[in-house]
């Protein structure tokens, strides 16, 4: 488990207010990332961090900032939130993985538990 | 980054072998193979991750040919609890940025 936590885990809003989504990680690793998952489709990144003060666009990023001003927080925000950002977000952190039979490995990903969002 | 194509949906019994293959064409030298099970309303997890022939770990095995431009699952003696989306990505650093796609419904029949 790399303790992610995500909150909230529900959350209903009106089209043009603002809505932040937290994303916490208890183990100091340094790449966090923000998906979101619309139904029966995968997860698209919207925007990933590399450190504090680092971050990058996904392919999605319209409409979304991010901040990460502590290594274990990761923060996505909608500054006006539309119907069509009502989404399941996820947040995911990349820690490197040590191969069977002695190789190397890449790295994998831990994912939070979600945060449905609905934006009416 | 590496795209890949896995089929959209795929049916079994319980019991029986299940094998998801992954086409990625342009696998880079250093990338990896990581496959993810994703159950309804939550996020994924990871199965298994390889880089050349064959891994093996308690849940899954992946084979992967000497080109390795595609990637195979293998799911032995499935059950109902298999039921789940499996996605096949391929990345070597900042795995995160890896394509997602729509990945494999599996679909477990008793």
């Amino acid at each position: 488990d790399a303790g992610i936590t995500q909150s909230p885990r529900h959350k209903v809003t009106e089209t043009g207010t603002p809505v932040t989504l937290r994303c916490h990680q208890t183990e100091n690793h340094r790449y966090m990332y923000w998906y979101r998952q619309d139904p029966g489709h995968g997860l698209r990144l919207i925007h990933y961090s590399y450190g504090v003060k680092d971050t990058d666009k996904g392919e999605v990023s319209d409409g979304y900032s991010v901040s990460r001003s502590k290594t274990e927080d990761f923060l996505l925000t909608l500054e006006s939130a539309t119907s069509s950002q009502t989404s399941v977000y996820f947040c995911a952190i990349s820690e490197r993985f040590t191969g069977t039979g002695g190789a190397d490995g890449n790295e994998k990903l831990f994912f939070g538990s979600g945060t449905q969002l609905s934006v009416l | 980054l590496a795209k890949t194509t896995q089929p959209i949906s795929m049916d079994s019994y319980e019991g029986q072998e299940v094998n998801i293959t992954c086409s990625h064409n342009n696998i880079a030298t250093n990338d990896y193979i990581t496959w993810y099970q994703q159950f309804p309303s939550q996020g994924p997890r990871f199965i298994i991750q390889g880089y050349k022939t064959k891994v093996t770990n308690e849940v899954a095995s992946l084979f992967i040919p000497a080109d390795r431009k595609s990637s195979t699952l293998s799911l032995p003696r499935v059950s109902l609890s298999d039921t789940a989306v499996y996605y096949c990505l391929v990345a070597n650093t900042n795995a995160g940025k890896s394509t997602f796609g729509d990945g494999t419904t599996l679909t477990v029949k008793p």
